[in-house]
């Protein structure tokens, strides 16, 4: 069954302290991976996304994120929080070429930056 | 924000009530994706229409049906309410060949 597991479910960081939030997948065939972020009342939006090619994907907001096969791994990470970056974390998949596959989505990451 | 709007807020129905929520699409969107957030949780894919026709469903009971309008909007329809049906209910709108969905802010129903 395809599935996207999340490794931390709270994560309370210092500002300016570098972050890493673990993303693995259960996929048959190739997939494309997302990570989407929720702000406090606000609505999911999308950080970034692979599909294929250079494995090291860049996002909005200076995030990025590693696409790693041999390890079914696309952890997200920012060299330095900021307080606004306070918010929830959602890994998520699909099968390449998307087409009726739904994201599968992770449980999420509670992101609490500490002033 | 996205151009993706969804009504109501907020509802409120008690257990075997039906409701009925409304999506909006993105301009130019053809095709729009339901997802269920239960408290705590990631969203869950309910089902997804394309060209006023469901083309994908997860893991859902016959009683959550869907249609969508020649204007690509969309309704998700629940019979028979749950307690359990309590949750945030998003809507996405995406474009065939661009695999990238853009959510609504979604309807929070509590089944009481």
């Amino acid at each position: 069954a395809q599935s996207v597991s999340q490794h931390n479910h709270h994560v309370i960081l210092s500002e300016a302290a570098s972050l890493e939030l673990g993303c693995n997948y259960s996929y048959g065939g190739t997939v494309n991976l997302f990570w989407y972020v929720q702000y406090p009342g606000q609505h999911l939006q999308l950080l970034l996304k692979y599909f294929s090619g250079d494995p090291l994907v860049k996002g909005i907001k200076g995030f990025e994120a590693e696409f790693i096969k041999s390890k079914f791994s696309f952890n997200l990470r920012k060299p330095s929080v900021q307080w606004s970056d306070t918010a929830e974390y959602f890994c998520a998949a699909n099968s390449l070429g998307g087409g009726a596959d739904g994201l599968t989505f992770g449980k999420g990451t509670h992101l609490i930056i500490q002033p | 924000e996205t151009g993706v709007t969804q009504s109501p807020t907020h509802l409120i129905k008690t257990r075997g009530q039906q409701v009925t929520l409304r999506c909006s699409s993105q301009s130019g969107h053809n095709t729009v994706s339901w997802y269920q957030q239960a408290l705590g949780q990631g969203p869950q894919f309910i089902f997804q229409y394309y060209r006023e026709e469901e083309n994908g469903r997860g893991n859902f009971p016959p009683r959550f049906s869907g249609l969508q309008f020649p204007n690509y909007s969309s309704e998700l329809n629940v019979n028979a309410l749950e307690l359990d049906d309590s949750a945030l209910y998003l809507c996405a709108s995406s474009s065939q060949g661009l695999n990238e969905q853009f959510f609504g802010p979604g309807t929070r129903l509590t089944v009481l």
